[in-house]
């Protein structure tokens, strides 16, 4: 298995600019949830999605954060429009039926907002 | 809420002197408490779980302990290879809550 595949894996981007992050989760598993990492706050949950729907979007910053998980296989983080204290990295992650509890991450996409 | 304290920041280590990491948490109903690593540039790797006070896991130098209001992470005769941060997670009724990390370096 390929593992949890992000990208882009770097973006760079103008204040007021639309960014979208995407996420394959790992195949089989039921649970996808986004992260966001920065040194001041350490990773802080956004969103979570079961069987792709999502459950708990209170750590969802701001109505210019969306996300959506349209099938099994896919999931995008959208920020409209972004600013530069967005800059952070974004984590995907998935975890399994009998596993739920142990997450698998992906490598994290680096956003810079500028 | 939960919360979950990590100490310290950072710890700079020899080769081969051993030490350990402290997790604090604060949680109603505590399911797991889960230890991962993370290397620069990368996403966080699991290493353990542990479920209830008392319980102990082992993986090469690294053993984790687990109380009712902490966790250790010891490392044993630490390797340069073993530099990373180590990331300490609870889990009640919410997806799981992280530390903020303790970042470990091990100079050979």
């Amino acid at each position: 298995d390929a593992g949890v595949i992000q990208s882009p894996r770097h973006e760079v981007t103008e204040m007021g600019q639309e960014v979208t992050l995407r996420c394959k989760p790992i195949s089989g598993h039921n649970s996808l949830f986004w992260y966001r990492q920065t040194m001041m706050r350490g990773l802080e949950l956004l969103i979570y999605f079961n069987n792709n729907v999502p459950i708990d979007d209170s750590g969802m910053p701001e109505d210019r954060f969306s996300a959506k998980m349209p099938n099994a296989s896919f999931s995008t983080l959208k920020i409209q429009p972004s600013e530069p204290r967005d800059s952070a990295v974004y984590f995907c992650a998935s975890g399994g039926l009998s596993g739920a509890n142990v997450l698998t991450f992906g490598a994290g996409s680096r956003l810079t907002v500028l | 809420e939960d919360q979950v304290t990590q100490s310290p920041e950072a710890l700079r280590l020899q080769e081969g002197e051993s030490s350990s990491l402290n997790c604090s948490y604060t949680v109603s109903g505590l399911r797991g408490l889960f230890w991962y690593r993370q290397d620069p540039g990368k996403g966080p790797e699991f290493l353990f779980t542990l479920y209830s006070a008392g319980e102990e896991k082992e993986k090469e130098r690294l053993k984790a302990t687990l109380t009712k209001k902490e966790s250790f992470l010891h490392i044993t005769a630490p390797k340069p290879e073993d530099s990373a941060t180590y990331l300490c997670a609870v889990q009640a009724h919410t997806p799981l809550v992280f530390g903020k990390g303790t970042r470990l370096s091990v100079i050979a």
